[in-house]
């Protein structure tokens, strides 16, 4: 069964920096594209960042570009989302997604910014 | 990057109706679309992938349709558990980027 656990969600003033982790188990993790999205409060979904399974090549989307890092320890079978100069706008829950079709999702962790 | 909107923003329906939810895209993005259902306080839910296939476990009740830029979600016989907000997705080019959503509630 596949599994994506999402880990390090927290409080954070602006401009602060944080580590998502995404533990996944079920399958095997360096053959798939892996990525981030995230859900603010009360609005719709927002795909954050994504990885190449072939490459590992990173995409952002505009809002988090050159702030926001997505690698992956293929020998810990997880992802992760370094988020650097937090921004109130940033809050939100953030869920990794299996595959570019995003069959599999996390149960997610939120993450507020504020002071 | 490619825009999508949905249509219907809201629906109200009952159980047993059909209900069509509609997604455009701004630009062709041949099949690489997909459907997701979220409940309030949860994780979205993989429907449909690849336009028209559905992920395994999703009831036979739900269906996708469409190519290009314009796409259905269908839902034959409405149940219970299915009120919820049901989102579009394209996965054709970077940024992926997802529809406004369609809020589905009991009429």
């Amino acid at each position: 069964e596949v599994q994506l656990l999402e880990s390090g969600g927290d409080l954070q003033q602006p401009g602060g920096s944080l580590r998502l982790s995404c533990a996944a188990s079920g399958f095997t993790f360096s053959n798939y594209a892996m990525n981030w999205v995230r859900q603010a409060p009360g609005k719709g979904l927002e795909w954050v960042s994504g990885i190449s399974a072939s490459d590992g090549r990173a995409y952002y989307a505009d809002s988090v570009k050159g702030r926001f890092t997505i690698s992956r320890d293929i020998s810990r079978n997880t992802l992760y989302l370094h988020m650097n100069s937090l921004r109130a706008e940033d809050t939100a829950v953030y869920y990794c997604a299996k595959e570019n079709d995003f069959s599999q999702w996390g149960q997610g962790t939120p993450v507020t910014v504020s002071s | 990057d490619i825009q999508m909107t949905q249509s219907p923003s809201s629906l109200s329906a009952s159980v047993g109706d059909r209900v069509t939810i509609t997604c455009r895209a701004s630009q062709g993005i041949t099949h690489y679309l997909a459907w997701f259902q979220q409940k309030p306080g949860k994780a979205p839910k993989s429907l449909i992938y690849a336009a028209s296939h559905l992920q395994t476990g999703v009831p036979s009740r739900f269906s996708g349709s469409g190519s290009g830029t314009d796409f259905t979600l269908t839902i034959s016989s409405l149940q219970p558990q299915d009120f919820a907000t049901y989102y579009c997705q394209q996965y054709d080019a970077y940024p992926f980027t997802f529809g406004p959503g369609t809020r589905l509630d009991v009429k």
